[in-house]
């Protein structure tokens, strides 16, 4: 089946670590994204790749870091700078070449204990 | 600074009724206005998209009506059913990568 992945389904982080969510995909799409849900706020965009080997920061990148070194890899790390990590990340890819809609992975919760 | 405006936040509608729901974009790079469907704790779907050439899609039961000169595009969803109960997202982008999103509106359908 093709699809997007997100690991884990649930993440715990404490106070002052850093944890990377994990996305995989494998639709060969050349753009992922990574998405930050809150309640009532909607969909905010952290970071966003269009090739591999290059990402560009989002409305809320800071305290936040990615990588694009594989096609179907995006993972995402949540660093301590960020000090409201809490949320559910959401993982997206699109094909390139002009096609604009974005499919999502099933997403990934952080709790803070 | 929210780019796409969305509203009602919730709305409750009786099975077989309409649920409607409104967006409202200032962008007008703007050329592509997709709706997803969302239920809890999974990612958002696809349900429907639309392009400026067009003032209205239907797909089944969905329908976007979208009104260049307003700019302002709506889902319409006819004949609701329990199963429609979801969180609801427009959104808009240009012609490149990135999508602004709606703060979403969640849909209760009662039987």
């Amino acid at each position: 089946d093709g699809g997007i992945t997100q690991s884990p389904k649930y993440l715990f982080r404490k106070e002052g670590q850093n944890v990377t969510l994990s996305c995989e995909q494998n639709l060969n799409h050349d753009a992922m994204y990574w998405y930050r849900q809150d309640p009532g706020q909607g969909l905010r965009l952290i970071y966003y790749s269009q090739i591999v080997n290059d990402f560009q920061k989002g409305d809320i990148a800071e305290g936040y870091s990615v990588s694009r070194e594989k096609k179907e890899s995006f993972p995402l790390t949540v660093t301590s700078a960020q000090k409201n990590p809490t949320a559910f990340y959401l993982c997206a890819s699109k094909q390139g070449g002009g096609e604009q809609t974005q499919y999502f992975g099933p997403g990934t919760r952080l709790l803070v204990l | 600074q929210q780019q796409v405006k969305q509203s009602p936040q919730s709305l409750i509608v009786q099975k077989g009724g309409i649920s409607i729901i409104n967006c409202a974009y200032e962008n007008t790079a703007f050329d592509y206005f997709p709706w997803y469907q969302q239920f809890p704790g999974k990612g958002p779907a696809l349900l429907i998209a639309i392009r400026p050439d067009v003032s209205e899609k239907k797909e089944g039961r969905f329908t976007i009506s979208f009104n260049k000169s307003a700019k302002q595009f709506s889902l319409h969803i006819m004949d609701s059913q329990p199963g429609d109960s979801a969180t609801y997202f427009c959104a808009a982008g240009p012609y490149d990568y990135k999508l602004s999103f709606g703060a979403g509106t969640t849909v209760t359908v009662r039987a």
